[in-house]
């Protein structure tokens, strides 16, 4: 079974600072991972992957998340935090079987940024 | 995002009551995707479609009775639902080349159970 832990249920940074979101995945075998954001009464927003390749992924919004196969953990980062990034962020993983379409988010974290 | 879209946006509906919900997708996606978002919950994966047919249904109770008329059209299709039905439901397509490609999903219909 796979599964995906958001360990921070919220998190709070000062605009202009650095931000990141944390995620550790399990899962066997070589997974597809991804970030998502969501605002306030909208649906979820596709931020970046990772398929293969290099392990830092460069996404939407000048978002970048980092693939750690070791420490199984693929953390969204930003250097940077605006306002306008407050949301509720979601995790994601999915094993890259043909016919699997089970997409295991995690629970979410949200981030605000304070002005 | 327009890509998906999902009516109504609302919905508060009684036990007894027989409802529809409709998403339509203008992304030419062949897989489409109906969640439930609940508060302090990970999103709940109910039903997949790929190609028009259902290729997986998560022990979803038969109150929930999903449709998938084409590639483009989705319903979820309610009735006697409980008080903990109450939620919102997400749809999301895909094109199903291979597993890493992202679902797009709709803004949701927030619906009460009276």
């Amino acid at each position: 079974a796979q599964s995906v832990a958001q360990p921070e249920d919220q998190v709070n940074v000062a605009e202009g600072n650095p931000l990141t979101v944390k995620c550790t995945y399990s899962v066997s075998g070589n997974p597809y991972l991804f970030w998502y954001v969501q605002y306030p009464n909208r649906g979820l927003q596709f931020l970046l992957k990772y398929i293969t390749g290099d392990n830092l992924v460069k996404g939407s919004y000048g978002f970048e998340a980092e693939f750690n196969k070791s420490q199984t953990s693929f953390h969204l980062k930003k250097p940077s935090a605006l306002v306008s990034d407050s949301a509720l962020y979601f995790c994601a993983v999915r094993l890259p079987d043909r016919g699997s379409y089970q997409l295991t988010f995690g629970k979410g974290t949200k981030l605000s940024v304070i002005p | 995002e327009t890509g998906v879209t999902q009516t109504p946006r609302h919905l508060v509906m009684g036990m007894t009551n027989k409802k529809s919900l409709k998403c339509e997708q203008h992304l030419g996606h062949n897989a489409m995707y109906w969640y439930k978002q609940s508060a302090k919950k990970p999103l709940e994966l109910m039903f997949v479609y790929s190609l028009e047919e259902r290729v997986e249904n998560n022990s979803v109770p038969s109150r929930f009775s999903p449709e998938c008329p084409n590639s483009s059209h989705l319903f979820l299709h309610l009735h006697t639902l409980q008080p903990e039905d109450s939620a919102l439901y997400l749809c999301a397509s895909s094109q199903e080349e291979g597993s890493n490609q992202p679902q797009h999903f709709g803004d949701g219909t927030r619906l009460s159970i009276l």
